[in-house]
């Protein structure tokens, strides 16, 4: 089955900086991978997804990119804020069952 | 709307006591999950339901039982269930179960004592 590992596990950044979350995956037949942003007590919430037919993604901040050869993709946080601060999760799509393997997770703490 | 609305939010069980969590959704979506999630642990699949029929079971205990009565409704009864079984219960739904993005509810927070 599919493996994801996820680093790194906490991360502390000032605010303005830059985050970078890697991820790598062991099925090379995946072929979607979406970042989850979870919050202290609520859901996990899509922040951005990447399909195998592209290499990168951007929405305003946020962006990930994806290197298939390697197996491994990326979360890039530009111009971080304190509401940026939550717990993100990469995740890869299981060719076999069609069902999402979550990382680890990543603690991202801004500060002021 | 991509809205999965779960109820109850927040439940407190004895563990011979029997309780069900109810998700429901209305984006068409024919693909239903149920995740569990303990603190500081990513999200853990336990079963799939597609098109109305459970499609995935993760050898979950026989004491989390799932139903999906109709393609926006997902229930998860609950029976004898161990203090250890306390977590996040997450129910998320897709479009498809190939690639389709997966959106979760809020949520509900069991406790067993």
């Amino acid at each position: 089955g599919e493996n994801v590992e996820q680093h790194p596990s906490t991360l502390s950044v000032q605010e303005g900086d830059s985050a970078v979350i890697k991820c790598t995956y062991s099925d090379s037949a995946s072929n979607y991978f979406p970042w989850y942003k979870q919050e202290l007590g609520k859901r996990p919430q899509l922040i951005i997804d990447i399909r195998s037919n592209v290499g990168e993604k951007k929405d305003q901040r946020i962006a990930v990119t994806l290197n298939k050869t390697a197996k491994h993709f990326s979360l890039h946080i530009t111009e971080t804020q304190p509401e940026d601060s939550a717990v993100y999760f990469c995740a890869a799509l299981n060719s076999g069952y069609s069902t999402l393997t979550f990382g680890k997770g990543t603690m991202l703490l801004v500060s002021p | 709307d991509t809205e999965v609305t779960q109820t109850p939010k927040h439940l407190v069980m004895g563990m011979t006591n029997k309780k069900s969590l109810k998700c429901e959704q209305h984006m068409g979506h024919r693909a239903m999950y149920w995740y569990k999630q303990k603190a500081k642990k990513p999200p853990e699949l336990m079963f799939v339901y597609s098109y109305e029929k459970l499609s995935i079971n993760e050898s979950v205990p026989s004491r989390f039982s799932p139903e999906c009565p109709n393609s926006s409704l997902l229930n998860l009864h609950l029976h004898a269930l161990q203090p250890e079984d306390s977590a996040l219960y997450l129910c998320a739904s897709s479009q498809g179960t190939r690639g389709d993005t997966i959106y979760f509810g809020e949520g509900s927070w069991l406790t067993v004592v």
